[in-house]
């Protein structure tokens, strides 16, 4: 199946700081990016999402940032907070309109 | 407004015994279902999905089953549990294809 990969496992930041999580997909023809935070013992929550005519969104302390051409997606997190402390997973939907998410990366703030 | 529910939030079974997990979403027609698989330190691995009664997709072969008996409730199903069945079992369902996933809260699956 589709592969989405994530550059870094985990990430520990300082409470305050801005936060970068990256993500690398592999189908050319993924139309639809979406971004999850799941936290422990619990089921993925969407965050923000952005289609394959955008690259870049914002959200609340949140931006999403496409880069079709070397086909990267990375989640911007300002101010980081220790509710922030999470695994984020971005996934892509292929042309079968399914998504397929990525190992995800585990984000330590550290107070 | 839409929910999904999913039951139960714990499970541990000894090898060998059967397993029935159930998902139901509320405030929704026709949605698409799926069971997705969370193994330890590892990403969500697509089991099943579903666009309508009956209708059930394979993504990889494996020692579980899933069935849609009506079209707001997903059950994810074993006949003889194996140890590397245990995990994360998560239901999420989405209207058309052009959103993303609402996933439920989950359920921790230990098989001993």
């Amino acid at each position: 199946g589709e592969s989405v990969g994530l550059h870094l496992p985990t990430l520990s930041v300082q409470e305050g700081d801005n936060s970068i999580i990256n993500c690398a997909y592999s189908n050319s023809a993924s139309d639809y990016f979406i971004w999850y935070k799941q936290e422990s013992g619990k089921g993925p929550q969407f965050i923000i999402d952005i289609r394959s005519n955008m690259d870049k969104r914002q959200g609340q302390r949140v931006t999403v940032l496409l880069n079709k051409t070397v086909k990267h997606l990375s989640l911007q997190i300002a101010a980081t907070q220790p509710g922030d402390s999470a695994v984020y997973f971005c996934a892509d939907r292929n042309t079968g309109n399914q998504f397929y998410f990525g190992t995800g990366t585990s984000l330590t703030v550290i107070p | 407004s839409q929910t999904i529910h999913q039951w139960p939030a714990t499970l541990v079974q000894p090898v060998g015994s059967p397993l029935s997990l159930e998902c139901t979403v509320e405030g929704t027609s026709n949605p698409n279902l799926y069971w997705y698989r969370q193994a330890a330190g590892r990403g969500l691995q697509l089991l099943f999905y579903s666009v309508g009664i009956g209708q059930i997709s394979s993504e990889v072969p494996q020692n579980l089953s899933a069935s849609r008996p009506q079209d707001r409730q997903f059950i994810l199903s074993s006949k003889k549990l194996l140890l590397s069945d245990s995990g994360f079992y998560l239901c999420a369902w989405s209207v058309g294809s052009l959103d993303g996933y609402t996933f439920g809260s989950g359920t921790r699956l230990t098989v001993v």
